[in-house]
């Protein structure tokens, strides 16, 4: 699975638009970009995942450059809830990876009042 | 509510104790991941299921780890003769995706060696 790079710590106020980047420039073209948080003591969660297209539910959006080199995990309102580690992954879907996720160090996202 | 659910929440060992380690998935969850978490770090994969088979195991550290799913829901991780270094949060997801897209974590088993 493709290796991704993420900023290890973020900042933001509560209320503000948070923008999380990813870089994952060697993404193949069959690899889905995920977007998972783990907030202290709980199991990681999942937000959202896109292959090309821009995606959008009820927790997040995500952007994924033409290229599909690097990707945005947007949260529109951001609340002190959502400070987290942020986990941008690249998986295969299907074949021998089925779908296991690699994690990185994330990126850790502090809302601040 | 009806998520992954694992049990125990922790467990203390002494060195050299085996221990089995519990996961309920979401029902009807064809995929079941296992990873294994070290204080500071993301969680690393250790093995996956689909159904009752056992179709990757590349990331189990040794033979002292063995992990089952007998009629394809519950599953159980099993660590014999325990040494410190297993010390670490145990964590299973599941997925309704035979391609394991949106897993849904438990939160986890903290496993302490003594």
């Amino acid at each position: 699975d493709a290796k991704t790079t993420q900023p290890t710590s973020m900042d933001c106020a509560e209320g503000r638009a948070a923008n999380l980047p990813c870089n994952h420039s060697t993404i193949s073209g069959n690899e889905y970009v995920y977007w998972y948080r783990q907030i202290h003591s709980q199991g990681p969660q999942y937000i959202i995942h896109g292959l090309k297209n821009n995606e959008t539910n009820e927790m997040a959006s995500l952007i994924i450059t033409e290229d599909r080199k690097s990707s945005t995990l947007i949260l529109p309102h951001a609340t002190l809830r959502d400070t987290a580690v942020y986990y941008c992954i690249v998986s295969g879907a299907g074949g021998t990876s089925y779908g296991k996720l690699t994690f990185g160090q994330g990126t850790i996202l502090t809302v601040h009042p | 509510g009806a998520g992954v659910s694992q049990s125990p929440r922790y467990k203390v060992a002494k060195r050299g104790q085996d221990v089995a380690l519990r996961c309920d998935p979401i029902s009807g969850h064809v995929s079941l991941f296992w990873y294994q978490q070290a204080l500071g770090q993301g969680p690393e994969f250790l093995t996956y299921f689909q159904n009752e088979a056992q179709l990757d195991k590349s990331g189990l550290p040794s033979d002292r780890f063995f992990a089952e799913r007998p009629e394809g829901s519950v599953s159980t991780l099993k660590i014999q003769r325990t040494q410190q270094e297993d010390s670490a949060v145990y964590l299973c997801a599941s997925s309704s995706s035979p391609s394991g897209r949106a897993q849904h974590f438990g939160d986890g088993t903290r496993l302490s060696i003594l």
